[in-house]
């Protein structure tokens, strides 16, 4: 079945570090992917998307890139801050609107 | 604003005694679903509408009910809350084509 699998967390790292959180899919079709971000106390929000293989999705200074061969869509930044501090969630959907799936999601702690 | 608006944000309440949270969108979006997120689960999909009057389970339906009479509300029921339904619970929305999903800021219910 169709799925996602994230790393697990918490991931701590200091201010300016460079972030990797690691994302794979299993799909039966050809999913969308995406990245949220869920700030303390706040619902989900849509970090970055990707449609397609080889679609490169960025906002705020995170990039993720849809690689088919590789079934991945790993979230990279290159220097975190403290208000990077949050929990993300990896997703895929199928577009036929009744599934959206999550991973786990990653707790980002960042230090200054 | 466009928004997905939860009522309450906090409930606390004894097993058995019914109990609504309330769901709206001011998106005239067709599509909604409420969400669990708990603890190293991620987030994992309850029930689901595509439209007025078309709803159907997710993946944890179990203990649950909705209903679609409007396109804005999707409310959800929980008849006799029992202890395992203390979570966090959010409601999303979407549209056609390649949207994400909007989230509100989440309920979180604790039966005791």
């Amino acid at each position: 079945g169709d799925s996602v699998t994230q790393m697990e967390g918490p991931v701590t790292l200091s201010e300016e570090a460079f972030l990797t959180i690691n994302c794979t899919y299993t799909a039966t079709g050809y999913p969308s992917l995406f990245w949220y971000v869920q700030y303390p106390g706040e619902g989900l929000q849509l970090l970055l998307k990707a449609t397609k293989a080889d679609d490169k999705g960025s906002n705020k200074g995170f990039e993720a890139t849809y690689r088919k061969e590789t079934t991945s869509f790993h979230l990279e930044k290159g220097s975190v801050q403290v208000s990077d501090s949050a929990v993300y969630f990896c997703a895929l959907t199928l577009y036929n609107f009744n599934k959206f799936y999550f991973g786990s999601g990653t707790k980002l702690n960042v230090k200054p | 604003e466009a928004q997905v608006t939860q009522n309450p944000r906090y409930l606390i309440t004894v097993t058995g005694k019914k109990l609504t949270v309330t769901c709206s969108q001011n998106m005239n979006h067709e599509y909604m679903s409420w969400y669990r997120q708990d603890p190293g689960l991620g987030l994992r999909q309850i029930y689901y509408s595509m439209n007025v009057e078309v709803t159907d389970k997710g993946d944890v339906p179990e203990g649950y009910k909705v209903s679609r009479k409007e396109k804005r509300n999707f409310p959800l029921i929980l008849e006799s809350p029992s202890p395992n339904q203390t979570s966090l619970y959010f409601c999303a929305s979407t549209g056609t084509g390649d949207s994400p999903l909007h989230f509100g800021n989440g309920t979180r219910l604790t039966v005791t």
